[in-house]
């Protein structure tokens, strides 16, 4: 069956450092990934989409990998702030219609 | 950007009795909405998709009786849970997809959720 892992412990990292957040899939031929941002009692917010011909996506601190011969999609946030702090989702997916999630990643980044 | 809103942002109701969640889009038209639920430390778990003027989809293991869902126009669908119990107490958090605007048509808009709690 179709499986998404991402890091299971939290990270914490210090303000101004790289935070990279892993997500490896099984069983799966995504067409495109997309990472949102989740905050605590809030709804998903998406953050960035990366499609299978591409191998990388910025977007102002955040940058994207999509490696389909690893199976993997590694999410960084450069020059971290406190306020990057939230859980991390990524979300591979093929149909462009419902999106299957992973457990996510939780991230603190502190002062 | 697009904006997809819930209400209630949260319920508290008796076992036993039935509970209805609107998600409506107010920016844009969705012909499809996906309804999702997500227990506390859990990933988001993907309940059924809301086709407007149509029935919806469940996914496997989903009671489609009990969880009633209507997409009556093409801003809104309902999620009711009929005879909620304890263990439906949850996060539930629609979703919707911008189809008019093409550029955007991967992105999935969430909505803020709504906390049930059933006592």
């Amino acid at each position: 069956s179709q499986k998404i892992e991402q890091n299971s412990e939290a990270l914490n990292i210090q303000e101004g450092k790289t935070a990279t957040l892993t997500c490896n899939y099984t069983n799966y031929s995504p067409a495109y990934l997309q990472w949102y941002r989740q905050d605590p009692g809030r709804g998903p917010v998406f953050l960035l989409l990366i499609r299978e011909n591409e191998k990388e996506k910025r977007k102002e601190r955040l940058k994207v990998t999509f490696d389909t011969t690893l199976k993997q999609s590694l999410f960084h946030i450069t020059a971290s702030q406190p306020a990057d702090s939230a859980t991390y989702l990524c979300a591979p997916s093929n149909s462009g219609y419902a999106l299957n999630f992973g457990k996510g990643t939780s991230l603190l980044v502190t002062p | 950007g697009a904006v997809v809103s819930q209400h209630p942002s949260w319920v508290i109701c008796k076992s036993g009795t039935s509970v209805k969640i609107e998600c409506r889009s107010l920016d844009f038209q969705a012909t499809t909405m996906f309804w999702y639920r997500q227990f506390p430390k859990q990933s988001l778990m993907l309940m059924a998709t809301s086709n407007e003027g149509s029935k919806a989809t469940y996914e496997q293991g989903v009671e489609k009786d009990k969880f009633l869902i209507n997409h009556a126009s093409l801003t809104l669908s309902t999620l009711t849970v009929t005879s909620a119990h304890p263990e439906d107490s949850s996060f539930y958090i629609c979703s919707a997809r911008d189809m008019v605007h093409l550029a955007s048509s991967y992105e999935q808009y969430f909505g803020p959720g709504t906390r049930l709690t059933v006592t």
